[in-house]
């Protein structure tokens, strides 16, 4: 079985602001972890995702992810947020012998002007 | 890059209709998943294909459901007959895991009230 979870229903940061948002997974196996954004009335965009190397991954607007085998972490970082950057936040994750994807309930990020 | 589309984008009907979700994938993208996302249970996972057979349908909640994928372009996800509880935001994602671990494309959704 896996699983994440996405302990903040909410995070709330002021422009210019170090972002975090938390992730931390169970699997069975090997991992693969993904970021997804999703905008009001939109379907989920992918951020970036870890499949094996360097626990550190860029990703797309400026956005990274730690990985941490040993805490099953993948936390979700920006060095400093933009008011575009409100949105809801879903970590992801797969085994590397499945094709099923499993969400976690969503961390809604708000960034105050 | 077109993109999955998803159609309709909105669908307000009454309880106890047919209802029909169409999914256009990504062209050249051999899975095809269909989520279903609210409020209390956030998003779930009905079923998927891999080269328009289904793999997994165990999240399909109830035998009112069904879905098929006659080609690789096309998707249908029914509900026959429709209730108030299916009221949800319903995506089709796509992806090809043939080469290398690729994200799911999901397209905007589709928006179903059950009155």
């Amino acid at each position: 079985a896996q699983s994440v979870a996405q302990p903040e229903d909410q995070v709330n940061v002021a422009e210019g602001n170090p972002l975090t948002v938390k992730c931390t997974y169970s699997v069975s196996g090997n991992p693969y972890l993904f970021w997804y954004v999703q905008y009001p009335n939109r379907g989920l965009q992918f951020l970036l995702k870890y499949i094996t190397g360097d626990n550190l991954v860029k990703g797309s607007y400026g956005f990274e992810a730690e990985f941490n085998k040993s805490q099953t972490s993948f936390h979700l970082k920006k060095p400093s947020a933009l008011v575009s950057d409100s949105a809801l936040y879903f970590c992801a994750v797969r085994d590397v012998n499945d094709y099923k994807l499993s969400f976690g309930a969503g961390t809604t990020v708000t960034v105050r002007a | 890059d077109a993109g999955v589309i998803q159609s309709p984008r909105h669908e307000v009907t009454e309880m106890g209709q047919e209802v029909t979700l169409r999914c256009k994938p990504i062209s050249g993208h051999d899975y095809l998943f269909w989520y279903r996302q609210t409020m209390m249970r956030g998003l779930e996972l009905l079923i998927y294909f891999n080269n328009n057979v289904p793999i997994d349908d165990s999240g399909m909640p109830e035998d009112r459901f069904s879905a098929k994928m006659p080609n690789a372009s096309f998707s249908t996800l029914k509900i026959q007959p429709s209730e108030p509880r299916d009221s949800a935001v319903y995506f089709c994602a796509s992806s090809s895991f043939a080469l290398s671990v690729q994200p799911q494309h999901f397209g905007d959704g589709t928006r179903l009230s059950i009155l």
